[in-house]
């Protein structure tokens, strides 16, 4: 079955340190996106993309960055990590071009900046 | 610019009786709107869905949402609610100019006791 996937799970860093959080979809969709989860926001936008090459700042962009070199993979990386970027962070990828379409996510990436 | 209002943070409701979580949200355009379930530790997983036609869409579980464009509502409900029920409901919406993103509201915990 198609799926997404994000890796680590969890994770502890310290502040300063460049963190690289990872999404893998076998869903063959041309859009990703990065939201990160905080009690009382929701799902706010990081960083998304339409396609390889493509990418795009979200709402709450600043101190992160993306990447996209193929289909499958929207890594999202903390140049230097603050203690505000503690959260759960989650890649979602969709289908439809041309309008909004379903969103399929990951479980989550713990993120603990100490 | 697009939000999502979900008003109550926390609902508490007996097993067996009936749920309604309501959702309001602010567009310019004719919205596509989405309820998702967060179970604890989980990823997002999509409930229903509304594009076009039918203002009561059924969903999974035994939900159901209504479009009510008058009132800017999207409210989810089901008539009998179970045990396994409980968890966070988010309400999103999106429209196709503005692309493939979706916003999404801060979420209702839903408790159920027996």
């Amino acid at each position: 079955d198609a799926e997404i996937t994000q890796s680590p799970r969890h994770k502890i860093t310290e502040t300063g340190r460049q963190v690289t959080l990872a999404c893998h979809q076998t869903w063959n969709h041309n859009n990703m996106f990065w939201y990160r989860q905080d009690l009382g926001h929701g799902l706010r936008l990081i960083h998304y993309s339409y396609g390889v090459q493509d990418t795009n700042k979200g709402e709450v962009s600043d101190g992160y960055s993306v990447s996209r070199s193929n289909t499958e993979d929207l890594p999202l990386t903390l140049e230097s990590a603050a203690s505000s970027q503690t959260s759960v962070y989650f890649c979602a990828s969709s289908a439809r071009t041309g309008g909004t379409g379903e969103l399929f996510f990951g479980e989550g990436s713990r993120l603990t900046v100490l | 610019a697009q939000s999502v209002t979900q008003p109550d943070i926390h609902i508490t409701v007996s097993e067996g009786a009936s749920l309604e979580l309501r959702c309001n949200y602010s567009y310019g355009a004719t919205p596509y709107l989405f309820w998702y379930v967060q179970s604890p530790g989980q990823g997002l997983q999509l409930l229903l869905k509304y594009f076009s036609g039918d203002t009561l869409v059924q969903g999974i579980k035994g939900f159901e949402a209504e479009f009510k464009r008058s009132q800017s509502s999207f409210n989810l409900r089901k008539p009998s609610v179970h045990w396994s029920d409980a968890a966070e409901y988010f309400c999103a919406v999106g429209a196709m100019e503005y692309g493939n993103k979706l916003v999404f509201g801060a979420g209702t915990i839903l408790r159920v006791k027996s």
